[in-house]
């Protein structure tokens, strides 16, 4: 089955700094990766998401790369501010198959 | 809809006990999972339905939980004969095939 790993699992930096976490997956038949954001206490939100036949995704400050050739996909936030601190999930899904997430990053933006 | 809707919020049951939580899905989604999450990790799949059709289960699913989607609207989630390590918080969430989630705020269970 699909293995996700997610890294790292903590990452601080300074407000407007850029944020970048990356992920790996092990299902070539996987075609569609979202992202999740958790805050403390509450529910999983999906931030942005990329499908197989799109190399690069932008949603203002957000963006998500996706590299078929070596499994790998990356979430890159600009501009960062104290609210983008949460843990950020990465999950993969082929076709039908439920969404398996990685461990999570927790992002800590210093003011 | 205004969502997933989970209930109880918060449930705290002693070791041995039988616990059922429900979840309302978005009405459009036909598609229902439950995932479970501990402190520090992502969410661990359980289980899911198409419809009223329980499609797939984890083995993390032991004998003792027992899911269930009558008429293919809400579900519900039964730990029989709670442990220690049921504690958790249990998401549930809706979409279709192939498609991103919405989760609901989820169930914390507490076994004492």
């Amino acid at each position: 089955g699909e293995n996700v790993e997610q890294h790292p699992s903590t990452l601080s930096v300074q407000e407007g700094d850029s944020a970048v976490i990356k992920c790996t997956y092990s299902d070539s038949a996987s075609n569609y990766f979202p992202w999740y954001k958790q805050e403390l206490g509450k529910r999983p939100q999906l931030i942005i998401d990329i499908r197989s036949n799109v190399g690069e995704k932008k949603d203002q400050r957000i963006a998500v790369t996706l590299n078929k050739t070596a499994k790998h996909f990356s979430l890159h936030i600009t501009e960062t501010q104290p609210e983008d601190s949460a843990v950020y999930f990465c999950a993969a899904i082929s076709d039908g198959t439920p969404l398996v997430f990685g461990k999570g990053t927790r992002l800590s933006v210093i003011a | 809809d205004t969502g997933v809707s989970q209930n109880p919020r918060h449930k705290i049951t002693k070791r041995g006990q039988n616990v059922t939580f429900r979840c309302d899905p978005i009405s459009e989604h036909n598609r229902l999972y439950w995932y479970r999450q501990t402190l520090g990790q992502g969410p661990e799949f359980l289980t899911y339905f198409q419809n009223e059709a329980q499609l797939e289960k984890s083995r993390l699913l032991s004998d003792r939980f027992s899911a269930e989607r009558p008429k293919g609207s809400f579900s519900t989630l039964e730990i029989q004969r709670t442990e220690q390590g049921d504690s958790a918080m249990y998401l549930c969430a809706s979409g279709h095939r192939g498609q991103g989630y919405t989760f609901g705020s989820g169930t914390r269970l507490t076994v004492v």
